[in-house]
């Protein structure tokens, strides 16, 4: 599987958008980039996926280069709630053990009143 | 729906001890996994099973066992408990899908265990 990057942590003002970038340079051609977040201690929440068009939904929007050696998960309005350790993970597609994730430490976003 | 739900919620254990923790999912889902994550550090696979009667062995299976009866529950062994074992243990699951799809992965709320 390819390896991932993301910063330790970043701020955000609470309203603006937040912008959490992931490096997957070495990411294959079957490979998706998925984000999940983990809010204090809680299980871990699925925020979206994609492979190489632009994704959006309720919660976020992802940007996936086109080369796809990187990405951008953005919260548009970010709250308090939103404040979470963000993990950026690459996979192939679902099927049986590909299912499973592989997580690195991901980035800590904290939002600020 | 409940989701996954995970018991017990806390447990402190002496070295040597053993114990189950206990998962479940009312989700009708085939794919069922246990995360450890230990203070600072992103989660780790341990098992996984892709459905009843089938399991394999994730990153750390050392000192842990599993074992898969029915679709709905996935308890994970202690059988000797060490104090590098303590951690925040996470349960999850999903339907397993098609190659050409994704299904999330639903996880529990998990299980904060310390050996002594």
């Amino acid at each position: 599987d390819a390896k991932t990057t993301q910063p330790p942590s970043m701020d955000c003002a609470e309203g603006r958008a937040a912008n959490l970038p992931c490096n997957h340079s070495t990411i294959s051609g079957n490979e998706y980039v998925y984000w999940y977040r983990q809010i204090h201690s809680q299980g871990p929440q699925y925020i979206i996926h994609g492979l190489k068009n632009n994704e959006t939904n309720e919660m976020a929007s992802l940007i996936i280069t086109e080369d796809r050696k990187s990405s951008t998960l953005i919260l548009p309005h970010a709250t308090l709630r939103d404040t979470a350790v963000y993990y950026c993970i690459v996979r192939v597609a679902w099927g049986g053990s590909q299912g499973n994730l592989i997580f690195g430490k991901g980035t800590k976003l904290s939002v600020k009143p | 729906n409940a989701g996954v739900t995970q018991t017990p919620k806390f447990q402190v254990l002496k070295t040597g001890q053993s114990m189950t923790l206990q998962c479940a999912q009312d989700m009708n889902h085939e794919y069922m996994s246990w995360y450890r994550q230990d203070p600072g550090m992103g989660l780790r696979l341990i098992h996984y099973s892709v459905g009843a009667g089938i399991t394999d062995q994730g990153e750390v299976p050392n000192g842990y066992n599993v074992s898969r009866s029915t679709t709905e529950d996935f308890p994970l062994r202690l059988l000797s408990a060490a104090p590098s074992q303590t951690s925040v243990y996470f349960c999850a699951s999903s339907y397993s899908g098609t190659p050409s799809s994704y299904n999330e992965q639903f996880f529990g709320p998990g299980t904060r265990l310390t050996v002594l």
